[in-house]
C-alpha cells in the first residue's frame, strides 16, 4: 500500500532533551515536507527537501533540522524542544516539487 | 508571493443542504490549486485538485470544484451534505516560488464544516 508513515504517533517530552520524528515513503516521491498544524493558523512549513541531500527553510524552521540520506526517509529533528513546539507536526511527499502531496497520520508532540 | 484565503473558520449546514466552502487565492501566475480534507485525528487527504486542465473539476465522495479565473477562486462544492462530511477542510495553492520561505503548497487555514441533523 502506497504510503507515508510517521513514528511516532503521539510523544510527550520535556524541555531540553533531543527528539527525532521519523517520516518514510515508499512511493519513490522526490519531494518531501514537513509542516506543523496549531489551530486558527494552520498548516506552515517547516522544511522541505527536493531530493536526497538537497533539503531548504520553509516558513518556520527555527528550533528544528531535517537530513535527507536516503529517498524515502526524512526525519525532522529537534535538539533541544521547547514548549511552543508543542503542535501536530506533518510529514508529507510527492512525486515532484509542486505535485499533489500525500500526507503522513501525524505526529502530536507535547514538549513540557 | 502566493496566498489563500479561506472565508469562514466554521460553516454549519444540514444535512441534505448544498455544501459551499469558500477559497480565493492570490497568483502571479495560474496556480495549481488543491482541495485537502481532515477527519478528526487523521493525516490530510486529497479531495480534488486543478492543474490547468478543465475549469469544473470532480473529486470524490460528491465533492466538486470550480476555478475561476477572473475572480481568483475555487470554492468547494457538494449538493448533498452527509454526516460523514464533517471535517476540516483546507485550500492550498502550488506555484513556482521566487525568493525564500515556504515551497510547494501554500494552505488556507481550514474550514470547520459542520453537518446538523
Amino acid at each position: 500500500e502506497a504510503q507515508v508513515t510517521q513514528n511516532p504517533r503521539y510523544l510527550i517530552t520535556v524541555t531540553g532533551k533531543k527528539l527525532t520524528v521519523t517520516c518514510s515513503q515508499n512511493m519513490n516521491h522526490e519531494y518531501m515536507s514537513w509542516y506543523r498544524q496549531d489551530p486558527g493558523l494552520g498548516l506552515r512549513q517547516i522544511y522541505y527537501s527536493m531530493n536526497v541531500e538537497v533539503t531548504d527553510k520553509g516558513d518556520v524552521p527555527e528550533g528544528y533540522k531535517v537530513s535527507r540520506k536516503e529517498k524515502r526517509n526524512f526525519p525532522l529533528i529537534l535538539e533541544s524542544p521547547s514548549p511552543n513546539q508543542t503542535s501536530l507536526y506533518f510529514c508529507a511527499s510527492s512525486f515532484r516539487r509542486y505535485n499533489e502531496q500525500f500526507f503522513g497520520p501525524g505526529t502530536r508532540l507535547t514538549v513540557l | 508571493a502566493q496566498s489563500v484565503t479561506q472565508l469562514g473558520s466554521h460553516v454549519s449546514v444540514s444535512e441534505g443542504a448544498l455544501v459551499l466552502l469558500r477559497c480565493n487565492y492570490s497568483s502571479s501566475v495560474p496556480p495549481y490549486l488543491f482541495w485537502y480534507v481532515q477527519y478528526p485525528n487523521q493525516g490530510l487527504q486529497l479531495l480534488l485538485k486543478y492543474t490547468s486542465a478543465a475549469t469544473l473539476v470532480k473529486g470524490i465522495n460528491g465533492f466538486e470544484a470550480e476555478f475561476k479565473k477572473s475572480e481568483t477562486s475555487f470554492h468547494l462544492t457538494k449538493p448533498s451534505a452527509h454526516m460523514s462530511d464533517a471535517a476540516e477542510y483546507f485550500c492550498a495553492v502550488s506555484e513556482p516560488k521566487s525568493g525564500g520561505g515556504a515551497d510547494g503548497l501554500t494552505f488556507g487555514k481550514g474550514t470547520h464544516l459542520i453537518i446538523q441533523p
